[in-house]
């Protein structure tokens, strides 16, 4: 069971906009910045937000991350056969002392 | 270019140990924090340790709490982590990743290694 709550997946077709939210609590999203990362099929975790809503250098601006509360979103608009993936949010709790992740998402382009 | 390479990963019976070794190159080692991230296979991604640039600050998830140990040496541009009285749930591929210029909230983890396979089985 992770601390931060996402789907477990979500679809589009091409072209579509898609959203992926994440819910957490008081001690983590509430209190720190959210991140999140892309997975691709066989590969490491990619940085694809950070900050809530910042876009490392070289990540399209077709995926955009907010925050409001307790709560986090990432969209991804123009969808496009290569963003099948799955995604995680983070943040830092506070209260466990360390990074908690949410239990990811997985993107299918239809 | 940000390089981390893991290395220590195996096959080992539950309640023996193993070290994990990260060789990081590009960037200046002794700037950053430096964790340890992994995943059970199909599965999601889960928080391990973490420790400040001068090891001054150290975490534990409360799953390794007391077995695993994380470590750094500036020197060699490396981070470790020993793995005692390993169980089959540690079965997983783990990830050396950069953190920010301190330890704890506020910085992402922008770089993750390949990751080091350890399964722990009799």
């Amino acid at each position: 069971q992770s601390v931060l709550t996402q789907p477990p997946s979500a679809s589009g077709t091409p072209g579509q906009r898609v959203p992926i939210s994440c819910s957490g609590s008081s001690s983590n999203i509430g209190s720190n910045p959210v991140s999140w990362y892309q997975q691709l099929p066989g590969t490491a975790p990619k940085l694809l937000i950070s900050s809530n809503d910042q876009r490392p250098s070289g990540v399209p601006d077709r995926f955009s991350g907010s925050k409001s509360g307790t709560s986090a979103s990432l969209a991804i608009s123009g969808l496009q056969s290569e963003d099948e993936a799955d995604y995680y949010c983070a943040a830092w709790d506070d209260s466990l002392n360390g990074e908690v992740f949410g239990g990811g998402t997985k993107l299918t382009v239809l | 270019e940000v390089q981390l390479v893991e290395s220590g990963g195996g096959l080992v019976q539950p309640g023996r140990s193993l070290r994990l070794s990260c060789a990081a190159s590009g960037f200046i080692f002794d700037d950053y924090a430096m964790y340890w991230v992994r995943q059970a296979p199909g599965k999601g991604l889960e928080w391990v340790s973490g420790i400040s640039w001068n090891s001054g600050s150290i975490g534990y998830a409360d799953s390794v709490k007391g077995r695993f140990t994380i470590s750094r040496d500036n020197a060699k541009n490396s981070l470790y982590l020993q793995m005692n009285t390993l169980r089959a749930e540690d079965t997983a591929l783990y990830y050396c990743v950069r953190g920010g210029y301190s330890y704890g909230p506020g910085y992402s983890f922008d770089y993750w290694g390949q990751g080091t396979l350890v399964t722990v089985s009799s």
